[in-house]
């Protein structure tokens, strides 16, 4: 299994600027997750699906921030428009049972 | 709501020394318990994780990790760290409800000294 598949691995954008993650889950995991890793906060849970629906989207910071996942296979991460402090590494993890499997990330750098 | 606790923000140890990183949980359910680890420039993977059962847990790479309910702790271990245990290190918790999200703690940066 290729595992979790996250891209691109690296964004670098100009504030305002609209930027899109990408996730492709473990095939056959029903819940994915996405996660905002930075120094000052470390990692932090932004919004978590379970067969495609979103369940908590508490962790969103703001309306500037959206996700979906308009199948099993795929979902994506909105920011629009992005901001300096929205630069840090986001991680997208898939599951079928309680363990988590995280996918490389990407180190996004808003300018 | 949960919270999770590491105390060690940084470790610095010389090779073959003894290691024991901490993590307390606020809450007094039931829980699900795991260590991941972040090395350089990686993603995070699963050390170990507890359900239930024998308190003492073995993962990957010589560490283990022992469920303390009296003090709400999963304190991770291992009794020689080489130099390429160096990483990030991660104490999460899943509350046993259902729902599949983690808390993670603050991590703790382990370097290890040649």
């Amino acid at each position: 299994d290729a595992g979790v598949i996250q891209s691109p691995r690296h964004e670098v954008t100009e504030m305002g600027q609209e930027v899109t993650l990408r996730c492709k889950p473990i095939s056959g995991h029903n819940s994915l997750f996405w996660y905002r890793q930075t120094m000052m906060r470390g990692l932090e849970l932004l919004i978590y699906f379970n067969n495609n629906v979103p369940i908590d989207d508490s962790g969103m910071p703001e309306d500037r921030f959206s996700a979906k996942m308009p199948n099993a296979s795929f979902s994506t991460l909105k920011i629009q428009p992005s901001e300096p402090r929205d630069s840090a590494v986001y991680f997208c993890a898939s599951s079928l049972t309680t363990e988590q499997y995280f996918g490389p990330g990407t180190r996004l750098t808003v300018t | 709501a949960q919270s999770v606790s590491q105390h060690n923000h940084h470790v610095i140890l010389s090779e073959a020394a003894s290691l024991e990183l901490g993590c307390n949980y606020s809450y007094g359910g039931t829980v699900n318990l795991f260590w991941y680890v972040q090395y350089p420039g990686q993603h995070l993977q699963l050390l170990l994780k507890y359900f239930s059962g024998d308190p003492l847990v073995k993962g990957i790479k010589g560490f283990e990790a022992e469920f303390i309910k009296s003090k709400f702790s999963f304190n991770l271990r291992k009794p020689s760290v080489q130099w390429s245990d160096t990483a990030e290190y991660f104490c999460a918790v899943n509350l046993n409800t259902g729902r599949r999200a983690l808390t993670f703690g603050s991590g703790t940066r382990l370097q290890v000294q040649p």
